[in-house]
């Protein structure tokens, strides 16, 4: 069985600050791994994904991601916050050998101090 | 990036009804579609698997004769919630895979409240 765990509900930071949002995957296969963002009374928008390339994972809107094997983990980075940037973010696993199921995680609330 | 449309976004009914939601591939085929429900401030949940001329697979725990899913040609699925309630009120979400590459695309949520 696969599994993500998002740590921290709600993050704050100030516009400028670097975002971090943190997840932590179990998974018996290798694994796909996946950050979406969603706004508010809207679906679910990619913004990156791993898929047993490259460990380090650039995204869209200045986001990245890397994967680190030994520590079970796919954090998110962003140098600087924008005020855009406010959303949910869901990490998701999904196993690579044909299954397209995603587990999500249960999300990130991330708050940008002016 | 291909497009997945859901419709209606917003619905509102009265206890008893059944609500249809519909979900479309627009510039793609998709031979599997997923339903996902979303409680407010949580996660998804995946409710079931929707392959196009098959019966739809279920999560455990959810209710196939409440919740009927149809997927009858590769652009569309539709989710009906049958003698809805008012704890059926949450937000609904579908995602569709592409043929080709597998790559899941999602729709822009369709959120039930049931009086």
């Amino acid at each position: 069985a696969q599994s993500v765990t998002q740590l921290g509900s709600h993050v704050s930071v100030s516009e400028g600050a670097l975002v971090l949002l943190r997840c932590n995957y179990s998974s018996s296969v290798p694994p796909y791994l996946f950050w979406y963002v969603q706004y508010p009374n809207q679906g679910l928008q990619l913004l990156l994904k791993y898929t047993s390339a490259a460990t380090l994972v650039k995204g869209i809107n200045g986001f990245e991601a890397e994967f680190k094997k030994s520590e079970t983990s796919f954090h998110l980075t962003k140098p600087s916050a924008h005020m855009s940037d406010a959303a949910e973010y869901f990490c998701a696993v999904r196993s690579s050998f044909g299954n397209e199921k995603l587990t999500f995680g249960t999300g990130t609330r991330l708050t940008i101090i002016p | 990036g291909a497009v997945v449309s859901q419709h209606p976004s917003r619905v509102i009914c009265k206890s008893g009804t059944s609500v249809k939601i519909e979900c479309r591939s627009l510039d793609f085929q998709a031979t599997t579609m997923f339903w996902y429900r979303q409680f407010p401030k949580q996660s998804l949940m995946l409710m079931a698997t929707s392959n196009e001329g098959s019966k739809a697979t279920y999560e455990q725990g959810v209710e196939k004769d409440k919740f009927l899913i149809n997927h009858a040609s590769l652009t569309l699925s539709t989710l009906t919630v049958t003698s809805a309630h008012p704890e059926d009120s949450s937000f609904y979400i579908c995602s569709a895979s592409t043929v080709n590459t597998g790559e899941l695309f999602f729709g822009e949520g369709s959120r039930l409240t049931v009086l």
